[in-house]
């Protein structure tokens, strides 16, 4: 069964600084979701990627299927940001990584 | 963003009871989710249905009961709810087929005493 893994598991930055967030799988997947989530609130879907580079806003994902990899960017943090985001992929359900705690810092 | 609404937010459930969790979405989606979400565990699969009245067991279906008997509703039963139930429990909707992105609700959280 796939199993997702997320790196790092924490993050603390200064705010303004970039952030790079990695998910990997171990079996091949072309349907990739980004989540976020602050704590005890819902799910928010950031960018669905099922492959190549897709953009919104400060967010910037990419997905190298034959990699089994799928990364997310953001750019020029802001304080905001801080929370965790979880890489799931859709195989008929969803299998979600553990999460990486993004924190930033003024 | 397609809309899941999740009822009730909060609830306080006596052991041995039973508790009804319910999920609305109408996106017209045919996949819904219901998943628990606990400190340490993160997300893990109770339940989910690919249409009206289907319902699948997932991961972790054990003391838990599903029902959908519309496209748009999908309840999740604890017939007999224990303290070891006690988390927040969210609900999913998505579409099948190409494009599979899914989409949450507000999350319920459940204490069970």
């Amino acid at each position: 069964e796939q199993q997702v893994q997320q790196s790092p598991a924490s993050l603390v930055l200064q705010e303004a600084e970039n952030a790079e967030l990695q998910c990997s799988f171990s079996i091949f997947t072309n349907q990739v979701q980004w989540f976020y989530q602050r704590p005890g609130g819902r799910l928010v879907s950031l960018l669905y990627n099922p492959s190549g580079t897709k953009q919104s806003g400060r967010l910037t994902s990419t997905t190298v299927i034959k990699e089994r990899r799928s990364s997310l960017h953001i750019s020029s943090s802001q304080i905001t940001d801080s929370g965790t985001y979880l890489c799931a992929s859709n195989q008929g359900k969803l299998i979600f990584g553990q999460g990486t705690k993004l924190s930033i810092k003024p | 963003e397609a809309a899941v609404t999740q009822s009730p937010r909060n609830k306080v459930a006596v052991t041995g009871g039973k508790v009804t969790l319910s999920c609305n979405q109408t996106n017209n989606h045919n996949n819904m989710y219901w998943y628990r979400q606990d400190t340490g565990h993160g997300l893990r699969l109770i339940h989910y249905s690919y249409g009206a009245g289907s319902t699948e067991k997932g991961d972790i279906p054990d003391g838990y009961k599903a029902s959908r008997p519309s496209q748009e509703n999908f309840s999740l039963i604890l017939e007999l709810a224990t303290p070891s139930q006690t988390s927040v429990y969210f609900c999913a909707s998505g579409v099948s087929g190409e494009n599979t992105e899914v989409f949450f609700g507000k999350g319920t959280r459940l204490t069970v005493v």
